[in-house]
């Protein structure tokens, strides 16, 4: 089994500012994933982070939208970049094993 | 290009009853699995429950059980003798789309389950 830890829980921002997602598994794993999820919808991969490469990214995320960081093998961080109200939703980092896939806490983003 | 379906936006029950909850998928993949989570309001993903492609019998955990018709490609949840904790939302997801080294989850869009006393 793997827990994360992700911080922040909850932030309200400024529209034009960025938030930088971290979080943390307590045990080694190879690729890191990121999810969005919009308000009353459900979860949309935005990238997988593999440690010591660039993220792939999913058709419609950027990497100057949502920079990641993947500087080891237990942590990862996501950035949302120049914030707009349209980018308030819920953001998960999760990762993958045999025979379950486990979450972080999720940051519940409000852009104002 | 995998994709699940759930049906039911939201679904009512009355405590100690038991309910069903529908999901149907699609992939063009041989080796597959099945998971269903639990959203509850505080925005947590709750896992419940696996089933792979593979497996012979339905997945059990307590009170949750998948009913997996593979040649129908459906894999509803049974939540047992519902209680009021588990007013949540509720999803299926599927993992495929292998890609060089690792596959990925797409999610349902999601079953509102209310439970009354």
């Amino acid at each position: 089994s793997a827990v994360i830890s992700q911080k922040p829980s909850r932030d309200i921002c400024q529209r034009g500012t960025s938030l930088t997602i971290q979080c943390q598994v307590d045990s080694q794993v190879t690729m890191m994933f990121w999810y969005r999820q919009q308000p009353g919808q459900s979860l949309t991969l935005i990238a997988t982070a593999n440690q010591g490469s660039e993220a792939t990214y999913e058709s419609g995320f950027v990497i100057d939208k949502f920079p990641i960081s993947r500087p080891n093998l237990t942590f990862s961080t996501l950035t949302v970049s120049n914030m707009s109200p349209e980018d308030s939703s819920i953001y998960l980092c999760s990762v993958e094993m045999e025979t379950e896939a486990f979450f972080g806490q999720g940051t519940r983003l409000t852009v104002v | 290009a995998q994709k699940i379906t759930q049906t039911q936006p939201g679904m009512f029950v009355q405590e100690k009853e038991a309910v069903t909850l529908d999901c149907t998928y699609d992939t063009s993949d041989q080796s597959y699995g099945l998971f269903w989570y639990k959203q509850p309001s505080s925005g947590e993903m709750i896992f419940l429950i696996y089933q792979g492609s593979y497996d012979e019998q339905n997945a059990t955990e307590g009170r949750y059980s998948l009913n997996f018709q593979k040649a129908r490609k459906s894999a509803n949840l049974v939540i047992s003798a519902s209680q009021l904790g588990d007013s949540a939302m509720y999803f299926c997801a599927m993992r495929g789309g292998w890609r060089s080294g690792y596959s990925t989850l797409t999610f349902g869009k999601g079953t509102m389950l209310l439970v009354s006393p």
